[in-house]
Parts: C-alpha cells; structure tokens; sequence
C-alpha cells in the first residue's frame, strides 16, 4: 500500500532555529517524493522533489530508503516560512502517476 | 499565464443533488488530476484525465466522474451528493514526460453539502 506519514500536525520554532519535517512513506517500488507547500491563501505549489536535489528556500530533504524517511530540514528557520507543508510521494506511471500526500505539518516560525 | 484555474471558488449544494466542477489547465498541460481535500487532511487523488480518457482512479466510487474536453480542461462531477462530500477540490495539471512529471495545482473549488 501506498502511504505517507507526517507524524507532527504542528511544529512551532522561534525564527533562526533548525526545523525539520518529519516525512516517512510506505511504497513497494522505486517513489518519487515531493514536499509541497500552501502559504496563506495562496494555492499549494512544489517545495522541492528528491531527484532534483534542490536547495529550494534554504530546504533540503535527503531520500532514505532504507528508513522510508523523506525529512525536510532548514537549518535557520524565517517567519516567511510559516505555511502547511505536504509530503508526497508518486509512483511509477505511463502517464505521470497520481500523488498521495501526507496529512501535512504546519510549520509556525516565532519571533 | 494564469495557471490552473478552478470555478467556481465556491458552491453550496443539498444533499442529494449534483454538482459539476471546472478546471482549465496551465497553458502547454495536457494532462489534468483531480484531487479532494478534507478538513485538517491532505489532498486525495479521485482520477486523472490524459486525451480525453480517464486513465488513473482513486478509491472513490461512481459517484464522482469526469471529463476531459479537446482543449484539456476538464470537469469533475458527483451525483447524489453527501454530506461527506463537502471539502475541498483541486485540479492539478501537468505534461507528462517519462515516469513523473511535475504537477501544478489550482486555487480549489470549495464544496458545502447541507
């Protein structure tokens, strides 16, 4: 089965702290993951994507396979960062395949 | 460009009756996804449309069916609504090129069934 787990609903910090977001996934192949995210009234757009290997904004996220585990981190965290954030995960398909997405993480940057 | 975009912004329906919804894809996508949203949950993948067909589908039952038309955009429709249907509905739009491809999201269509 296809699965992702965000295992914080919220994570609060104070602005130049380390974060990072908890992602695991469960996927019998070879997934593509992503993190999204949605920053107030704005629509959900891409973070980033693991073959890419970005450093979008000052995230990273490293693939683990053998955790399953697909963390995002920033080492000083900025009030603009505040948002929900999505991990997600794609598998493989002729025609793109379909995303399944974590409940999401919302990240508070503190002052 | 305006991206993807969704109409309407908002709807509310009774229970029972049917609803359609729109998407217009971002300019050069051929392929367009339908996703639901729940209060406090991610998004779930409902189907997927490529050359007017449906090609992937979600866990969702018969209910909800689509359309893809000759320009790409594409309508999403459920019948005999429920009160779990309300959420919200984002078209996500994209051109595949190999195994992924990088998907672009509406602003969402928000459902309210009474």
């Amino acid at each position: 089965a296809q699965r992702v787990t965000q295992p914080e609903k919220l994570l609060s910090v104070f602005k130049g702290a380390p974060v990072e977001l908890k992602c695991n996934y469960s996927y019998s192949g070879s997934p593509e993951l992503f993190w999204y995210v949605q920053y107030s009234r704005q629509r959900l757009q891409l973070l980033l994507r693991h073959i890419s290997r970005e450093s979008i904004k000052g995230f990273t996220a490293d693939l683990n396979k053998g955790e399953t585990s697909f963390h995002l981190k920033k080492p000083f965290a900025q009030e603009e960062d505040s948002a929900m954030y999505y991990c997600a995960l794609s598998g493989q398909g002729k025609y793109g395949n379909k995303l399944v997405f974590g409940a999401g993480t919302i990240l508070r940057v503190k002052s | 460009d305006a991206g993807v975009t969704q109409s309407p912004t908002h709807l509310i329906k009774t229970r029972g009756q049917q609803v359609t919804l729109r998407c217009s894809p971002k300019s050069g996508h051929d392929t367009v996804s339908w996703y639901q949203q729940a209060l406090g949950q991610g998004p779930q993948f409902i189907f997927q449309y490529y050359e007017e067909e449906e090609r992937q589908r979600g866990n969702f039952p018969d209910r909800f069916s689509g359309h893809q038309f000759p320009n790409y955009s594409s309508e999403l429709n459920v019948n005999a609504l429920l009160l779990g249907d309300s959420a919200l509905y984002l078209c996500a739009s994209g051109r595949p090129r190999g195994s992924s491809y990088e998907q672009y999201f509406g602003p969402g269509t928000r459902l309210t069934v009474t």
